[in-house]
């Protein structure tokens, strides 16, 4: 069964460095998103992404936070000059259509120290 | 802005018996969807159960089931026959149909506890 791939599945970076993470969407998806969910806390929408380009963001998405699709299976987040209050769990998700059931991946945990 | 409210931060029930999970949400929309997610330990996100909130019938899959009332802005979920494998923190999730690529906006989640 397809599934969203997330890499790696644990990250831990000093405060201040730039951190990417991965994301293989499944194939034939079109829809991308990011969410993060800070330890014991709900899930948060950063964003979506359409056809190369952003198409919705969070507050929470603001300057320090970029997405690319580099290639044609690779999805990732950046996080420039990462704080303490980053740290969380990321999940990756995509979609078929914009309608359509969202399958998430298995999340990459990243800790700020 | 939307909000979902998950009113149970834990909820336990012996293997076999029937619980109910209650959500409610508020939207000024009236086109949209409604899901509930489960996270078990693995910590990865499962959808078990849809909701498109034009359709008045409730949504159903195998043990899991719904009860949609828009009008009161609720949608609690239903397991029916627990088993062991529920158990997990089950998210409620709201998105607005139509548009651009929203997001999903979730509640606080429900810690649901199987009792052998």
């Amino acid at each position: 069964e397809p599934e969203v791939t997330q890499t790696p599945s644990h990250q831990v970076t000093q405060m201040g460095q730039e951190v990417i993470l991965r994301c293989v969407p499944i194939s034939n998806h079109l829809y991308f998103y990011w969410y993060r969910q800070i330890l014991g806390q709900k899930v948060e929408f950063l964003v979506s992404f359409y056809n190369n380009e952003i198409s919705e963001k969070s507050e929470i998405f603001d300057d320090q936070f970029s997405v690319e699709r580099p290639d044609g299976s690779n999805f990732t987040l950046k996080i420039r000059s990462t704080k303490l209050e980053d740290s969380a769990m990321y999940f990756c998700a995509s979609s078929e259509w914009v309608n359509t059931e969202a399958f998430f991946g298995q999340g990459t945990r990243l800790t700020v120290v | 802005a939307q909000t979902v409210t998950q009113s149970q931060p834990e909820m336990s029930v012996q293997e076999a018996e029937t619980v109910t999970l209650s959500c409610t949400y508020d939207t000024s929309e009236s086109d949209y969807y409604l899901f509930w997610y489960k996270q078990p330990p693995s910590r990865q996100m499962i959808l078990v159960i849809r909701q498109e909130a034009y359709k008045q019938q409730n949504a159903t899959e195998n043990r899991f089931s719904v009860n949609f009332q828009k009008a009161a802005k609720s949608f609690s979920l239903k397991i029916s026959d627990s088993q062991l494998g529920d158990a997990a923190m089950y998210f409620c999730a709201y998105r607005i149909s139509g548009g651009g690529a929203d997001g999903l906006t979730f509640g606080k989640g429900t810690h649901l506890i199987i009792q052998p």
